[in-house]
């Protein structure tokens, strides 16, 4: 069974510092990984995904890259705002596009 | 454009009670899924469809019933609502089976 590990649980640094969220997961038989963003109270919104045959993603000031041998993805966050401030979490697709969920890592980033 | 839309936002339902959570999308997708959110963990797949008439068990169904009769619609039904069924429940929709999910904005349910 997929079991899908985000460390840090928490994470709060200081506006501008770049910042690294990790990504585990247990089996690397996996269609591609999603990261998604979670603000409070809301749904979720997709950041980027990396298919499996890909080692990474950009988008702004975002990079996302994958692993698989080693099941590990992790997601890059350069030059942080207030407004980065969320839960961001990390999903690798099973056969059929079935996410897997981590448990998240909720990011405050502080002016 | 709405994208992935779910009635009611919030529900409180007594133990035993039955209900209905809508979930509508409007891009076209073949794909839809019903996921659950308890506190402080992460979403848990409980049913998913890959076009009008098929559905499939996720990993936590039971207690759950889903239908697709319609591209557009897949509602989550509960049958005799219990307290572990409290919590977040988003729909989400991808055009196949590799693409971006798309979820909608959940529905918070709360059974007493």
């Amino acid at each position: 069974k997929q079991e899908v590990t985000q460390i840090p649980a928490a994470l709060s640094v200081p506006e501008g510092e770049n910042l690294v969220l990790n990504c585990s997961f247990t089996d690397s038989a996996i269609y591609n990984l999603q990261w998604f963003r979670q603000d409070p109270g809301k749904g979720l919104t997709s950041l980027l995904l990396i298919q499996s045959s890909q080692r990474e993603q950009t988008s702004g000031r975002l990079n996302a890259s994958l692993d698989k041998s080693s099941g590990r993805s992790t997601l890059y966050i350069a030059a942080s705002q207030p407004g980065d401030s969320a839960t961001y979490l990390c999903a690798v697709g099973e056969y059929g596009n079935k996410l897997v969920f981590g448990a998240g890592t909720i990011l405050r980033v502080k002016s | 454009n709405a994208g992935v839309t779910q009635t009611p936002k919030f529900r409180i339902l007594k133990i035993g009670q039955s209900m209905t959570l809508q979930c509508t999308q409007d891009m076209n997708h073949n794909y839809m899924y019903w996921y659950r959110q308890d506190p402080g963990m992460g979403l848990k797949l409980i049913y998913y469809s890959v076009g009008a008439g098929i559905t499939d068990k996720g990993e936590v169904p039971n207690g759950y019933n889903v239908s697709r009769s319609t591209t557009e619609d897949f509602p989550l039904r509960l049958e005799l609502a219990a307290p572990s069924q409290t919590s977040v429940y988003f729909c989400a929709s991808s055009y196949v089976g590799w693409e971006t999910q798309y979820f909608g904005p959940g529905t918070r349910l709360l059974v007493l």
